[in-house]
C-alpha cells in the first residue's frame, strides 16, 4: 500500500541549531515528493518538491531535502533554524494520478 | 503569494443537517481539490474537480458529498445529510495544472464539528 510516514510527531530544536525532519514513503511507481509547511492559521505552503534530477533539492527559506531511493526517504533539512520556522511540516507523495498521499505531520518547536 | 480562502474557519452543526463549505481558489487556477483531516490523523484526498466535473474521488467521498463551482465563483463541498464521522478539518486546494508534480495552493481549512 502507498503511504508516507513521518515518525516524529513533534521536534524541538534550539534557535540556530540544525534540523532534520524525517520522511519515509512507500510507493510502487516513480514518486513525486513534496514538503509543505503550515504556519498557524494559514494554509499549507509548498517548501520544495522533487521528481527527477539532482536528489538534493533546494526550497524556500534555506530548506533542502534529499531523495534517497535505496532508503525510500525524503528527509527535510535546514542548517540553522529561526524562531519563525515554528510550524507543522508535512511530507507528501504523488504518482501518476492527482492524489497526494500525506504523512501525519511533524510539529516543529523552536526554543529560544 | 497566491491565496486560497476558506469560509468559515469553523462551523458547528447538528447531525443530519446540511452544510456547505466554501472555497475561493486562486483566480486563474483550473483544478480544485478537497482534502479531509480527522484530528490526529493524516490528511486524505477526497475529490478533485476540473471543467465542471469530478475527475477523481476517493472512497471517503460518500454519496452524501457533492462538489460544484457554479459560474466560476466559490468551489463548494456540500454534505447532506451530515454524520458524526464527518467531523474533521476540510482543506481546499487549487492548482493551475493537473499534473502530479504541480504545486497545490491550500486554504487554511474549515473545521467542521458535527454534534
Amino acid at each position: 500500500a502507498q503511504s508516507v510516514t513521518q515518525p516524529d510527531a513533534r521536534v524541538t530544536v534550539s534557535e540556530g541549531a540544525s534540523l532534520q525532519l524525517r520522511c519515509k514513503y512507500s510507493y510502487s511507481g516513480t514518486p513525486y515528493l513534496f514538503w509543505y509547511v503550515q504556519y498557524p492559521r494559514q494554509g499549507l505552503q509548498l517548501l520544495l518538491k522533487y521528481y527527477s534530477g539532482d536528489p538534493v533539492v533546494q526550497g524556500v527559506n534555506g530548506f533542502e531535502a534529499e531523495f534517497i531511493k535505496s532508503n525510500s526517504s525524503f528527509h527535510l533539512r535546514k542548517a540553522s533554524v529561526h524562531w519563525s520556522d515554528s510550524a507543522v511540516y508535512f511530507c507528501a507523495v504523488s504518482g501518476s494520478n492527482y492524489q497526494l498521499i500525506w504523512g501525519s505531520g511533524t510539529k516543529l518547536i523552536i526554543k529560544p | 503569494g497566491p491565496k486560497v480562502l476558506q469560509i468559515p474557519s469553523h462551523q458547528i452543526i447538528d447531525m443530519g443537517q446540511m452544510v456547505t463549505l466554501n472555497c475561493d481558489p486562486v483566480s486563474n487556477h483550473l483544478y480544485f481539490y478537497w482534502y479531509k483531516q480527522i484530528l490526529g490523523q493524516q490528511m486524505e484526498f477526497l475529490v478533485n474537480f476540473y471543467n465542471g466535473k469530478v475527475m477523481e474521488k476517493s472512497k471517503l467521498f460518500k454519496d452524501q458529498f457533492s462538489v460544484e463551482r457554479p459560474d466560476g465563483s466559490y468551489f463548494t463541498l456540500k454534505i447532506q445529510p451530515t454524520a458524526l464521522e464527518d467531523s474533521a478539518v476540510y482543506f481546499c486546494a487549487s492548482s493551475l495544472e493537473g499534473t502530479s508534480q504541480n504545486t497545490l495552493y491550500f486554504g487554511a481549512g474549515t473545521r467542521l464539528s458535527v454534534l
